[in-house]
């Protein structure tokens, strides 16, 4: 149990659009998911902690209005990074909570901004 | 505040010789741990993890780590290393100062397999 999926795992897009990334815990509802970034050769970010009908909170450093975050259900959360540039490029992971310290980790979405 | 320090950005072993990854946490209490692995362009898998019951804790694919309160640490072992399990190691732990689970990534250990 406890999966969590993302879609799509590999998005390219051009630069100036807006990209959606979903994020869904398949077999449990998750009280709380995040956001992570990782760099080439980096460990993980954390961009943004969201809880189901209510604004996301995010870390220092990291535009709102650049990455909006969506948590409509219990079993789903939307990152829409918009008018992307290439320095958005970056591997874009979630995880999912049931409101213990674990978190379960979706596979990752590779962004390439053209 | 709680952190998580890995000592060594990069290990290389032979393949069939034992694994050591350092792992040394600050927490003003016993805290969460864990160890996740992320092979190439690869989400994070758990390998294991410690919470508050046994100290040595067994994980998949032969990994185990042991909770050591006097030396806050929780190094990752394997005793015989496959061409396998060359990838990219977190330590991570329980961000207690937070209510909505948050967890803190150490940067990250590189594992490299000699045949």
């Amino acid at each position: 149990g406890a999966v969590v999926s993302q879609h799509p795992s590999r998005v390219i897009c051009k630069s100036g659009t807006s990209v959606k990334i979903e994020c869904r815990s398949l077999d449990f509802q998750a009280t709380t998911m995040f956001w992570y970034r990782q760099f080439p050769k980096q460990s993980l970010m954390l961009m943004a902690t969201s809880n189901e009908g209510s604004k996301a909170t995010y870390e220092q450093g990291v535009e709102k209005d650049k990455f909006l975050i969506n948590h409509a259900s219990l079993t789903l959360s939307t990152l829409t990074v918009t008018s992307a540039h290439p320095e958005d490029s970056s591997f874009y992971i979630c995880s999912a909570s049931r409101g213990e310290y674990e978190q379960y980790f979706g596979p990752g979405t590779r962004l390439t901004v053209t | 505040a709680q952190s998580v320090t890995q000592l060594d950005s990069h290990v290389s072993v032979s393949e069939g010789t034992p694994v050591l990854l350092r792992c040394n946490y600050s927490s003003s209490y016993s805290p969460s741990l864990f160890w996740y692995v992320q092979h190439p362009n690869k989400g994070l898998q758990l390998l294991l993890k410690y919470t508050s019951a046994a100290t040595l804790v067994k994980g998949i694919n032969g990994f185990e780590a042991e909770f050591k309160k006097s030396e806050t640490s929780f190094h990752l072992t394997k005793p015989s290393a496959h061409m396998s399990d060359a990838a990219e190691y977190f330590c991570v732990v329980s961000d207690l100062n937070s209510s909505a689970s948050k967890i803190i990534f150490g940067s990250g250990t590189r594992l490299s397999i000699r045949p």
